[in-house]
C-alpha cells in the first residue's frame, strides 16, 4: 500500500499571504490528484497533474508534480479566506488495486 | 444533471441500532466508492465497486455492507452501529477508479 502524506497538517495565515503544501510518497506514481474540501462539504477535484516537473496554474494556485514522480507541492499565492479549506492529494491505483490513495490531507484557514 | 446525492445528511443512532446510507448517481458512472472521514485521518475507502453486481472492501470494512443491484445506486449498510462508527460517510462516483472522484455533501452520523 502505498502511503501519502501531507504536510503541514495545519495551516492558519493571513489574507494576502502566500503558502505551500506538499504531498510526498516514498514510490513513484503515474500522476497526483489535488482536492479541495470546504467545511461541510464533499472534496472536489482541483487538478490533475501526469508528467514530472509539470507546472499547472489555476489562477492563483501553481500545482507542481516533482521531477522523480514522488512528490507534489501546491503554492497559493496572496491568500484569501475563500481558500479555506481541507487541501488533499490523491494517486492513482497500482498493480491489482483499482482504488484512488487519498493523503491525510492540509488544513488551511485563511482569516482577514 | 444532481450529480452524486446522499441522504440523510444527518443521522444520530443508539449503539446496536442498525440503518442504511443511500447514495445515487446519475452520471451512469461504473465506479463508485464510500469513505469516512475523521478528524486528522483524511478519507478512509470503506468499500468501493467498479460495477453493477460487483463490490469490494476497502481499508476499513468491518461493520459495513454493500451492494450493487444497478449501475445508479450504491447504499452502505451498518449492521450494528457502534460509537467508533461516528464519522463523516462521503460517497463518490468516478468513471473509473483512477479518474476524478465525484463526491457528495456527506452525511454526517453520530452513534451513541
Amino acid at each position: 500500500t502505498q502511503l501519502l502524506e501531507q504536510s503541514p497538517q495545519f495551516l492558519s495565515i493571513q489574507e494576502g499571504e502566500n503558502l505551500t503544501v506538499y504531498c510526498n510518497s516514498s514510490s513513484v506514481f503515474s500522476s497526483l490528484q489535488w482536492y479541495r474540501q470546504e467545511p461541510g462539504e464533499g472534496p472536489v477535484l482541483l487538478v490533475t497533474v501526469v508528467t514530472g516537473g509539470e507546472v499547472k496554474k489555476l489562477k492563483r494556485l501553481t500545482f507542481q508534480f516533482g521531477d522523480a514522480r514522488k512528490d507534489s507541492s501546491l503554492h497559493i499565492t496572496a491568500a484569501q479566506p475563500g481558500d479555506t479549506g481541507l487541501y488533499l492529494c490523491a494517486i492513482p491505483p497500482t498493480g491489482t488495486a483499482s482504488k484512488l490513495t487519498f493523503g491525510t490531507g492540509t488544513r488551511l484557514q485563511v482569516t482577514l | 444533471n444532481a450529480g452524486v446525492t446522499q441522504t440523510p445528511k444527518f443521522q444520530v443512532l443508539k449503539t446496536g441500532q442498525s440503518m442504511t446510507l443511500q447514495c445515487a448517481q446519475d452520471m451512469n458512472h461504473e465506479y463508485m466508492s464510500w469513505y469516512r472521514q475523521d478528524p486528522g485521518m483524511g478519507l478512509r475507502l470503506i468499500h468501493y465497486s467498479v460495477g453493477a453486481g460487483i463490490t469490494d472492501q476497502g481499508e476499513v470494512p468491518n461493520g459495513y455492507n454493500v451492494s450493487r443491484s444497478t449501475t445508479e445506486d450504491f447504499p452502505l449498510r451498518l449492521l450494528s452501529a457502534a460509537p467508533s462508527q461516528t464519522s463523516v460517510y462521503f460517497c463518490a462516483s468516478s468513471p473509473s477508479g483512477i479518474h476524478e472522484q465525484f463526491f457528495g455533501p456527506g452525511t454526517r452520523l453520530t452513534v451513541l
